[in-house]
């Protein structure tokens, strides 16, 4: 079976710094994807990152980068300058052959910047 | 430009009532997904759908129903609402299974 855990309920982070958020996984799959996605208050998902578990170099999204340690099975999301538009929940999420197709999510992080 | 949309955005309802979550998709994804999520919580697959005809059972129990006669809509029915059932629902598609696209959700309220 496949796991999502997302440790950090809450976060506060100054405007401007970089943010980790941190994400571990379990899944006896091969081959699996890896997901970030961000939810505003307005509840909408909105896609930031994916890394693919064959990828050889971490995914990277303008300040979005997926710092993907595939033997710690770790996928920490990293937020470089930080901005006030930036406070939402944020869930890791995974999808591999076992689960066919399905994605699954952790508990997510609220991330709260401050000005 | 949302390519995946939800209706209605905001639902109150009184106990009893039969509602229908709409959920259409103009991206010609086979894959459509309806999960269940509480305020700040996490999100729990309750329906989803490979293709027309095709509907299956998510990891979490729901007395909702769903169907799937046109590839792009997949509305899912509650027959008689109940207040346990407010939650939001958020329905999602996918070409690959590599990556949802999500709608921008629908929260239900019944009281």
């Amino acid at each position: 079976a496949q796991k999502i855990t997302q440790t950090q309920p809450g976060m506060f982070v100054q405007e401007k710094e970089a943010v980790t958020l941190d994400c571990t996984y379990d899944t006896s799959d091969p081959s699996y994807g890896l997901f970030w996605y961000k939810q505003p208050s307005s509840g909408e998902m909105i896609f930031l990152i994916y890394q693919g578990s064959y990828d050889q170099q971490n995914a990277t999204e303008g300040r979005y980068s997926l710092n993907f340690q595939k033997a710690r099975k770790s996928a920490n999301l990293v937020i470089s300058a930080s901005q006030l538009g930036d406070s939402a929940m944020y869930f890791c999420a995974m999808s591999g052959y076992s689960s066919a197709s399905k994605i699954i999510f952790g508990s997510g992080t609220r991330l709260s910047i401050r000005p | 430009e949302a390519d995946i949309y939800q209706t209605p955005r905001y639902l109150v309802i009184g106990t009893g009532k039969k509602i229908t979550l709409e959920c259409s998709q103009t991206m010609g994804h086979d894959k459509m997904y309806w999960y269940q999520q509480d305020p700040g919580m996490e999100l729990h697959l309750i329906h989803y759908s490979y293709g027309v005809n095709s509907t299956e059972k998510g990891d979490l129990s729901s007395e909702s129903t769903v169907s799937r006669i046109r590839t792009e809509h997949f509305p899912l029915t509650l027959e008689s609402a109940r207040p346990s059932h407010t939650s939001q629902y958020l329905c999602a598609s996918s070409e690959s299974g590599y990556g949802y696209t999500f709608g921008s959700g629908t929260r239900l309220t019944v009281v």
